[in-house]
């Protein structure tokens, strides 16, 4: 299986700031990675696929890049409501397999 | 718009089988640009991938959880299943189904999500 792991696992911010998130796979998987939204009592939301492509509706203040094995998701001006919890998840090979959760909370 | 939605039992007996169903509406079960998964998440963890199943009852499973998972699709109501047998406490959790897009090389990624439904074991 593939291994992610995100750093860090948790972050504090204001609004405004520009935050990074990182993921790193335990072997290359190419661009087939994507980022998800989650914030209490509620559905992830998908954010990224292709590890840089926004799905439909996403703000572009968010952004993602990488290839290989590191990763990492970019909020360039945090808003309230982006305070939850990220997570990256990897589809190159089955078992399909997530970070284990960076949670962004406010300073 | 695409919308999931989980019904099955909340509370479900040690050893029993868990059973959930997920109807989708506005877009059709059989489409070949997708398939459709099961994730869940105990509470106060993380995201954990159960299994994927296509429209032509193609599946793939969590290896730890495979000896005890059945995924089934049904176009005919526009739903797909899960079956999780022998549950212990260790499978209580929220219970999403969710859309996978079957992209570039057929890799598939999540894009739409159910709202969960919270699955307890229990006696």
């Amino acid at each position: 299986d593939i291994q992610m792991t995100q750093s860090p696992s948790s972050l504090s911010a204001s609004v405004g700031d520009r935050v990074t998130i990182t993921c790193r796979a335990s072997q290359g998987i190419a661009s087939w990675l994507a980022w998800y939204q989650q914030k209490p009592e509620k559905a992830p939301k998908s954010l990224i696929y292709a590890a840089s492509s926004l799905q439909d509706g996403v703000p572009s203040r968010f952004s993602g890049s990488g290839s290989g094995t590191d990763f990492t998701l970019t909020i360039s001006s945090l808003q309230p409501e982006d305070f939850a919890t990220y997570y990256c998840q990897q589809y190159d090979s089955y078992p399909l397999t997530f970070g284990q959760g960076t949670r962004l909370e406010i300073k | 718009q695409l919308q999931l939605q989980e019904s099955g039992p909340g509370l479900v007996k040690p050893w029993e089988t868990l059973s959930l169903t997920c109807s989708v509406s506005g877009g059709s079960i059989s489409s070949s640009d997708h398939y459709w998964g099961w994730v869940r998440q105990p509470p106060g963890k993380g995201l954990e991938w159960i299994g994927s199943i296509y429209y032509s009852g193609n599946t793939y499973y969590d290896p730890s959880l495979k000896s005890r998972v059945t995924i089934s699709v049904d176009t005919s109501q526009n739903h797909f299943s899960l079956k999780l047998s022998s549950v212990t406490a260790a499978d209580t959790a929220v219970y999403y189904c969710a859309r996978l897009v079957r992209g570039a090389e057929k890799k598939t990624y999540f894009d739409y999500w159910g709202q969960g439904t919270l699955v307890t074991v229990s006696s």
